[in-house]
């Protein structure tokens, strides 16, 4: 199973883009990226996934390279609420239609006002 | 609203006593997932069921024990027989079939030894 890299830290200004890149260079051709943020002391908050097209939804977006080795996430407005640690993730699959999430380390966004 | 509800939120361990942890989902999920998750760490898989009276080991199945009697729920039972139970512990759920769906977790049980 692909194993993913992220950066320990990043800040970014209130109202500005926060870009969090995630590289996953051994990922497979079926494997899917899922985003996942966790505010200190609650459950993991699924934001977006994606296979190889680039995904939007109402919190972020999803930006796949071509090769499909890194991927980046955007949130295009970040406030303080988004303060959080956030996973990449190359899921492992556990067999008919099932998975386990393998969290790393993550990435700790720190907004700033 | 539909979600997962885990509870107690926060719970004490005494030495040699065997707690259980609730999670109850209303999403009409058929898998369910218990995970553990240690301070600066990543989550670690448990236990998962796929479908009800149903279950799998996961990485560290080691001092727990599941069961799966309804759909909605899926409880974790903590032995004695683990001996580093300080933890937050995590349940999540997805539809079964749907291979690409996201897991939703719960908002965790932080279990202290007393």
């Amino acid at each position: 199973d692909a194993k993913t890299t992220q950066p320990p830290s990043m800040d970014c200004a209130e109202g500005r883009a926060a870009n969090l890149p995630c590289n996953h260079s051994t990922i497979s051709g079926n494997e899917y990226v899922y985003w996942y943020r966790q505010i200190h002391s609650q459950g993991p908050q699924y934001i977006i996934h994606g296979l190889k097209n680039n995904e939007t939804n109402e919190m972020a977006s999803l930006i796949i390279t071509e090769d499909r080795k890194s991927s980046t996430l955007i949130l295009p407005h970040a406030t303080l609420r988004d303060t959080a640690v956030y996973y990449c993730i190359v899921r492992a699959s556990l067999g008919a239609g099932s998975y386990q999430l393998t969290f790393g380390k993550g990435t700790k966004l720190s907004v700033i006002p | 609203d539909g979600g997962i509800t885990q509870s107690p939120k926060y719970l004490f361990r005494k030495e040699g006593q065997n707690v259980t942890l609730s999670c109850e989902q209303n999403l009409n999920h058929d898998a369910m997932y218990w995970y553990r998750q240690d301070p600066g760490q990543g989550l670690r898989l448990i236990y998962y069921s796929q479908i009800v009276n149903d279950f799998q080991k996961g990485d560290i199945a080691e001092g727990y024990s599941v069961s799966r009697e309804k759909k909605e729920s899926f409880p974790l039972t903590v032995t004695s027989a683990q001996k580093n139970p300080t933890a937050f512990y995590l349940c999540a759920s997805k539809p079964r079939w749907l291979g690409n769906q996201p897991q939703h977790f719960g908002d965790g049980t932080r279990l202290s030894i007393l």
